[in-house]
């Protein structure tokens, strides 16, 4: 089954800016998640999204984050004022049938705060 | 805590050798899923294969097959006929129903020798 696709590839920042990082769906699917992946570690669980709305989100998606689909197709994850520590990868997942249906991984985006 | 335990940081094997990296899993949940993600040196997250929970025959993809014993919460996959393709990192990861969401362990980076 086909991924998701995500832009930019990599993305570079200045502390406090702003980053939305886009996801594409392609083709019509019903759950959405972020995760992310800093340098060496493991991959962590940001949030699900579900019918426009988040069903489920990690203690690591605070204040500074938010997700929505605006369009009815991309669906982003925003980061309000970043901070050296988002230095990471991160990775939009998808399911289609269920919420046990398997998670497959766009290729991710690399973003570097400097 | 839900907590996924890979206790191999790396491993390494002659081509065409059989490997096989090692997972143990901490739920007091008996409806979950476990899967077994690939990740090269591309970063993109790559499902291997799944196991559900509630199934006693292991799962087998080509040459990637699992050893799933629940009792022991332990989740190994065994690679055979290793190709110098399969270096990676490989991440076990379980999803709980109900929870959307993927918990992940630290990762084995399996290493393939000519």
């Amino acid at each position: 089954e086909p991924e998701v696709t995500q832009t930019p590839s990599h993305q570079v920042t200045q502390m406090g800016q702003e980053v939305i990082l886009r996801c594409v769906p392609i083709s019509n699917h019903l759950y959405f998640y972020w995760y992310r992946q800093i340098l060496g570690q493991k991959v962590e669980f940001l949030v699900s999204f579900y019918n426009n709305e988040i069903s489920e989100k990690s203690e690591i998606f605070d204040d500074q984050f938010s997700v929505e689909r605006p369009d009815g197709s991309n669906f982003t994850l925003k980061i309000r004022s970043t901070k050296l520590e988002d230095s990471a990868m991160y990775f939009c997942a998808r399911s289609g049938r269920g919420m046990l249906d398997t998670q497959y991984f766009g290729p991710g985006t690399r973003l570097t705060v400097l | 805590a839900q907590t996924v335990t890979q206790s191999q940081p790396e491993m390494s094997v002659q081509e065409a050798e059989t490997v096989t990296l090692s997972c143990t899993y901490d739920t007091s949940e008996s409806d979950y899923y476990l899967f077994w993600y690939k990740q090269p040196p591309s970063r993109q997250m790559i499902l291997v294969i799944r196991q559900e929970a509630y199934k006693q025959q292991n799962a087998t993809e080509n040459r990637f097959s699992v050893n799933f014993q629940k009792a022991a919460k332990s989740f190994s996959l065994k690679i055979s006929d290793s190709q110098l393709g399969d270096a990676a990192m490989y991440f076990c990861a379980y999803e709980i129903q109900g929870a959307q969401k993927l918990v992940f362990g630290q990762g084995t980076r399996l290493t393939i020798n000519p």
